[in-house]
């Protein structure tokens, strides 16, 4: 099956400053890319996703970025705020066609802004 | 907005007892899931559902058991509660109809197993 390996396990970055989470992949049919924000006492929350046949993906100041043939991608946060502290965990599946919903999860990063 | 409840916010049980975990969404999505979530390894899937009296195993099923009987919610079943089953518990919701591959999620259950 899938495995997803997830760094770093936590992460400091001042208030302002980028924040980069990266995330490897195994199985190479799969071929959608969400990453989830998790806040205090709230289950997780789809912030970006990414497709393979898409290199990156921007929205405001995050962006996701795929290397297919390396098997990685990765989570860019620019211009980091306190609200952005919270768990981002990257997870890979091979599609939403039947059977194939499912979701291998990485296993999370604590980003913490200092402001 | 979607809405995914789940029954219990915080739960204590005793080893061996048996335990149920609800979940219910509000949005007629096919798909729902169990997870626990543990510090250092994630979220793991425990089973999922396609649809009404469907269920897959996921990579830890053993030790639960699923029930959904009706479109809108599944239950999560601990038939004999051990320690090692402490843990967090999100149930999550989502569909193919609506083309996008969000699953929503539940806030969680915080099982205690004692």
């Amino acid at each position: 099956g899938e495995n997803v390996e997830q760094h770093p396990s936590t992460l400091s970055v001042q208030e302002g400053d980028s924040a980069v989470i990266k995330c490897t992949y195994s199985d190479s049919a799969s071929n959608y890319f969400p990453w989830y924000k998790q806040e205090l006492g709230k289950g997780p929350q789809l912030i970006i996703d990414i497709r393979s046949n898409v290199g990156e993906k921007k929205d405001q100041r995050i962006a996701v970025t795929l290397n297919k043939t390396a098997k990685h991608f990765s989570l860019h946060i620019t211009e980091t705020q306190p609200e952005d502290s919270a768990v981002y965990f990257c997870a890979a599946s091979r599609g939403a066609s039947f059977g194939n919903e499912k979701l291998t999860f990485g296993t999370g990063t604590r980003l913490t802004i200092i402001p | 907005d979607v809405k995914v409840t789940q029954s219990s916010r915080y739960l204590v049980k005793r080893t061996g007892e048996k335990v149920f975990l609800e979940c219910v969404q509000d949005m007629d999505h096919e798909n729902m899931f169990w997870y626990r979530q543990d510090p250092g390894l994630g979220l793991r899937l425990i089973y999922f559902s396609y649809d009404v009296k469907m269920k897959e195993k996921g990579d830890i099923p053993e030790g639960y058991s699923v029930s959904r009987e009706k479109k809108e919610r599944f239950s999560l079943i601990l038939e004999s509660a051990s320690t090692n089953q402490t843990s967090m518990y999100l149930c999550a919701s989502s569909s193919l109809s609506s083309g996008a591959y969000e699953q929503y999620f539940g806030p969680g259950t915080r099982l205690t197993v004692t």
